[in-house]
């Protein structure tokens, strides 16, 4: 079945420090691949989404590359802020319909 | 941006009580979601929901679960008689097609005691 791991969490980085969240995926097919971000109290919103090899998703500094050839997609910022702090989700969704998430990976960033 | 709204946001019942939980997607969307997260544990899928029927759903979701689009605009869950592990925060989602990113609710909040 499909299935996706993320590093597991959690993340503590200072200001402006670079970000790597490692996510892999396992799926028959080529899924889409999302990343969700949880604020405190908060619901899931989408972060970055890509939906073929190769494809970069990048959305409010935050990028991810889909790479088929390693089952991966990393998500990464160059200058993380406090704002940032949140838990980051991985996931992929197949023709199946139903979205498979990572355990999520918990980001504090402290000034 | 449209939203998908989630009503209520919080929700305590007592064991064995049935609750429903309601959603409304985003009106031009065709597949409807309802996802479950048990507290520091990861989201899971509970069922999806196409053209009026469940087109996939999980081991979770039993016979203790239902879903329905009672009119044209929402979409609930039905839990008939509550267990203590049902407490979690339940997300419905909706897409426009099932390979499109899911738009979330922000989450109504199951406690069952």
């Amino acid at each position: 079945g499909n299935s996706v791991t993320q590093m597991e969490g959690p993340v503590t980085l200072s200001e402006e420090a670079f970000l790597t969240i490692n996510c892999t995926y396992t799926a028959t097919g080529y899924p889409s691949l999302f990343w969700y971000v949880q604020y405190p109290g908060e619901g899931l919103q989408l972060l970055l989404k890509a939906t073929k090899a190769d494809d970069k998703g990048s959305n409010k500094g935050f990028e991810a590359t889909y790479r088929k050839e390693t089952t991966s997609f990393h998500l990464e910022k160059g200058s993380v802020q406090v704002s940032d702090s949140a838990v980051y989700f991985c996931a992929s969704n197949t023709n199946a319909g139903k979205s498979t998430f990572g355990d999520g990976t918990t980001l504090t960033v402290k000034p | 941006e449209p939203e998908v709204t989630q009503t209520p946001s919080h929700q305590v019942t007592q064991m064995g009580q049935e609750v429903i939980l309601r959603c409304v997607p985003i009106s031009n969307h065709l597949y409807f979601y309802w996802y479950r997260q048990i507290l520091g544990q990861k989201v899971e899928f509970l069922v999806s929901f196409y053209n009026n029927e469940i087109s996939e759903k999980s081991e979770i979701f039993d016979d203790q679960f239902s879903v329905e689009r009672p009119d044209g605009s929402n979409f609930t869950l039905k839990i008939r008689s509550t267990k203590l592990e049902d407490s979690a925060m339940y997300f419905c989602a909706s897409s426009v097609n099932s390979d499109e990113k899911l738009f979330f609710g922000s989450g109504t909040q199951l406690s069952v005691l």
